[in-house]
């Protein structure tokens, strides 16, 4: 069955440092890959989606990922943290037809 | 409209009565789906909707939920005789159709606490 990990479920970094959060799906075909932010008390925001192409993506608020399918992996990155980038990310797959399956989320504290 | 609308925002329901959570997705949107959120966890999928097809219902926990979709407009989730487990934020989410390299846009949910 389709899954998605994220094996991290609560990451805090300075603000100002770099970012990585981790993603890790099983699927039998090369699938569309997305990143959501949800912000405290607000719904989900796309941060940036991968289907096909160039394997890094640049996404919104400064956020890139990279697909590497040998490691069926889709890592969120960011080089400097901002404090307002404090919240919850998603990772999630879609698939042609089918519903999205979302990772459990990692929660992102950010230090002054 | 602009965007997905929920409603109502927030509910709060006795144990053992029904409650209705409507969705107004994207216009022109032919794909839409419902998840739910508990305190602190991801998201769980219920039931998906693509157009005129029968939609994928295998997410929905127990006989208790159920959906409809009015073509490819409104849908309403209905939970029946409610239980404290179901409280959680139920999220409804549509794309312009079910490829999935099509973003899928996220209403702000509804807030249900099951007292």
């Amino acid at each position: 069955a389709q899954s998605v990990t994220q094996p991290d479920i609560h990451i805090t970094v300075s603000e100002g440092a770099s970012l990585e959060l981790r993603c890790n799906y099983s699927y039998g075909a090369t699938p569309y890959l997305f990143w959501y932010v949800q912000s405290p008390g607000q719904g989900l925001q796309l941060l940036l989606k991968y289907f096909s192409g160039d394997t890094l993506v640049q996404g919104i608020k400064g956020f890139e990922a990279e697909f590497k399918r040998s490691q069926s992996s889709f890592n969120l990155r960011k080089p400097s943290v901002h404090w307002s980038d404090a919240a919850e990310y998603f990772c999630a797959v879609g698939r042609y037809g089918q519903n999205f399956v979302f990772g459990p989320g990692t929660r992102l504290s950010v230090l002054p | 409209g602009a965007g997905v609308s929920q409603s109502p925002s927030n509910k709060v329901t006795e144990k053992g009565k029904d409650v209705e959570l409507r969705c107004d997705p994207i216009s022109g949107h032919t794909a839409l789906y419902w998840y739910r959120q508990r305190l602190g966890q991801g998201l769980e999928f219920l039931i998906y909707f693509q157009g005129n097809s029968a939609p994928d219902k295998s997410g929905l926990p127990s006989d208790r939920f159920s959906a409809e979709r009015t073509g490819e407009s409104v849908s309403t989730l209905t939970i029946q005789r409610t239980q404290q487990e179901d409280s959680a934020v139920y999220l409804c989410a549509s794309s312009l159709d079910g490829v999935p390299g099509n973003t899928i846009y996220f209403g702000e949910g509804s807030w249900l606490t099951v007292v």
